[in-house]
């Protein structure tokens, strides 16, 4: 069965950096696109970032964009989000998600979430 | 505030049919499909309909979804006690070039 499984959150100060990793297992991780979505807490959802299944294109949204860098390791099944220059409002839990169409927030398979939390 | 736009909450009672309802765009909604997730209390989100009315393997049929113009909306027949939980919905954004959520509907079953 598909699992994805995040890890890498925790209590990180402003300013400071953190990555995230998704392990996914049940399915060919190199033959779909992969993407990250946060939840702030008590609030909604907000996609973050997305990658093409050969590493080849990715997208981020606005509020990351030039701190977060997502990769893959498709050798390793693995989906990683590099978090720098984080800020009070990054703090959230971070879901990977498994994206079955590109540019369509289609997301078929979600991992239990990692909280990361930016408090000095 | 979500470029997605839904009411913050919705109920009914078991047995009941209710519908929540997601309001966009011509850059989202208007052009592309919508998609409903079903967060379940302190769980991740689940996917409930893709594609405007598509329901994945599992999904009970009390459950449907529907488009037209820059809206969208999700029904939910015979509610059970089981439904409560918060609604979202998500789009591609063609102007923004990204995905696009609700801001989430709280169902409550009375």
């Amino acid at each position: 069965q598909v699992q994805l499984v995040e890890s890498g959150g925790g209590l990180v100060k402003p300013g400071g950096s953190l990555r995230l990793s998704c392990a996914a297992s049940g399915f060919t991780f190199s033959d779909y696109y992969m993407s990250w979505i946060r939840q702030a807490p008590g609030k909604g959802l907000e996609w973050v970032s997305y990658i093409s299944s050969s590493s080849s294109y990715t997208n981020y949204a606005d509020s990351v964009k030039g701190r977060f860098t997502i990769s893959r390791d498709n050798a390793k099944n693995s989906l990683y989000l590099q978090m720098n220059s984080l800020r009070a409002e990054d703090t959230a839990v971070y879901y990977c998600a498994r994206d079955r169409r590109w540019n369509d927030p289609y997301f078929d398979y979600w991992g239990q979430g990692t909280l990361v939390t930016v408090s000095s | 505030q979500s470029v997605l736009t839904q009411p913050p909450s919705a109920s009914g009672t078991p047995g009941q049919r209710v519908t929540i309802s997601c309001s966009g765009s011509s850059s989202n909604i208007g052009s592309n499909t919508v998609n409903w997730y079903q967060q379940l209390p302190g769980t991740a989100p689940k996917l409930l309909i893709y594609s405007n009315n598509q329901r994945p393997s599992g999904v009970p049929d009390r459950f449907s979804g529907s488009k037209s113009g820059t809206s969208a909306s999700l029904a939910i027949s015979g509610l059970q006690s089981e439904d409560e939980a918060d609604y979202y919905c998500a789009a591609w954004d063609d102007s923004l070039n990204r995905g696009v959520f609700g801001g989430g509907t709280k169902l409550t079953v009375l």
